[in-house]
Parts: structure tokens; C-alpha cells; sequence
């Protein structure tokens, strides 16, 4: 089992829409959990980090764990077409070893 | 200028070479990492370091060494590179626990 998951999707939303992103994780005892958005040719630049259980809201971006169900999310409201590139999903461990997922690519159209 | 920076941004080389690339941030962050991108596998880590000196395999270590005798400073080094290992390597920087931040990426063909 791969230690983070994502669907490697493509998501495709229409401009305006929810756009809703998933994560699950295999260490139980991973302290930090994080969001990284990665446009073509680019670096992957932090959008969110959250480290409790619950909702954490930054803007558009709402990012929500549940480490029972070691399960991590994130949303986007309003997507607008800027927001289209590949959302990785990211966990530190017990370790603080730093383990990102395959991936998300999201396609929001105008 | 403070950030992380890597460097060359883009370098051919050719089977069997031996080839570093460097990175730097002017942090201080306790921790570095290196990762390589390609299509399908996303981001794999493949070393990453808690402090000076203190270095540890990830999940993809095989044909590279790294070294971190400065803070600031993590080069990694491909000792004979191969053809497998053409790729994106992106280094990261980040505090203990804490978010962590890339370099702009170093682009390696081996042929």
C-alpha cells in the first residue's frame, strides 16, 4: 500500500463549482498534513496545511482532516480557470520523513 | 536573496558520469529533502536530512549519495548516472514539523 493516496483523476469542473479533492494516508501516527498545487513546469508551492482534526479555511480553500479515517481533503469553491493544475497531497510522519501523493489533476473550465 | 535555490536548472550528462546538483536555503531549516518527479510516480523521495550530518534514505535512494555538512547546504550526487535517471529533482526545505518549501527544480537528461 502506497503510504499517501490520491485519484490521479483528471477532475474536471465547470468555473464557479466546488471543486473537491481527496488524500488517505497508511502512517496512523503522521503529525502534518499538507496541500501543494504544481502547475505545468513549475515547483509545487504550498496552499494549505493543516495539523488537527477538523476544518481549516484560507479563502477559497477549505482543507479538512479526519485522522480516524486518515483522510484528508481539500475544497475549492468558486474554481476559476487559474486554479486548473495538479494538487498533491502531502503527510509528514512519525519520522517527519516528507511523503507526497501521485497527484491531482484538476481542469476547471471557463 | 533568502529562499531556496538549486543549481545547475538544467544539465545533460552522459551515462556513466558522475554529476551533483546543488541546493541551498538561507533558513536555516533543520530539515532538506530531494525528490524526483516523473510522469506516473509523482514526487519520490529520495533522501532527506534532520540536520548537519544526519541524512536518510527515502523510497527511491538507489545509484545516489548525499552529504550535509553545512546547515544550508544538501548536494546530491549521481556516482554513475543512468539513463533511468532522467528526471525532474526538486529540493525542499522546511522546519521541524513544519511546511516545507521547494526550489525551482533542476531539469537532468542522461543519454
Amino acid at each position: 500500500q502506497k503510504e499517501v493516496e490520491q485519484n490521479s483523476g483528471p477532475l474536471s469542473v465547470p468555473e464557479g463549482a466546488i471543486a473537491s479533492l481527496n488524500c488517505t494516508y497508511s502512517d496512523r501516527v503522521s503529525q502534518s498534513f499538507f496541500w501543494y498545487r504544481q502547475y505545468s513546469g513549475k515547483s509545487p508551492e504550498l496552499i494549505m496545511s493543516i495539523y488537527s482534526n477538523g476544518d481549516k479555511e484560507d479563502g477559497r480553500f477549505t482543507a479538512q482532516l479526519n485522522k480516524a479515517s486518515q483522510y484528508v481533503s481539500l475544497l475549492i469553491r468558486d474554481s476559476q480557470p487559474s486554479d486548473s493544475a495538479t494538487y498533491l497531497c502531502a503527510v509528514r510522519g512519525s519520522n517527519y520523513k516528507l511523503t507526497f501523493g501521485k497527484g491531482t489533476l484538476l481542469t476547471v473550465n471557463p | 536573496d533568502a529562499g531556496i535555490t538549486q543549481s545547475p536548472r538544467y544539465k545533460i550528462t552522459e551515462t556513466g558520469r558522475q554529476v551533483t546538483l546543488m541546493c541551498h536555503q538561507t533558513w536555516s531549516h533543520s530539515y532538506m529533502f530531494w525528490y524526483r518527479q516523473d510522469l506516473g510516480h509523482g514526487l519520490r523521495l529520495i533522501y532527506y536530512s534532520a540536520a548537519a550530518d544526519i541524512t536518510d534514505k527515502g523510497e527511491v535512494p538507489d545509484g545516489y549519495v548525499v552529504s550535509r555538512s553545512k546547515t544550508e547546504n544538501f548536494p546530491l550526487t549521481l556516482e554513475s548516472a543512468t539513463r533511468s535517471q532522467t528526471s525532474v529533482y526538486f529540493c525542499a526545505s522546511s522546519p521541524k514539523g513544519g511546511e516545507a518549501f521547494f526550489g525551482q527544480g533542476t531539469r537532468l537528461t542522461v543519454v
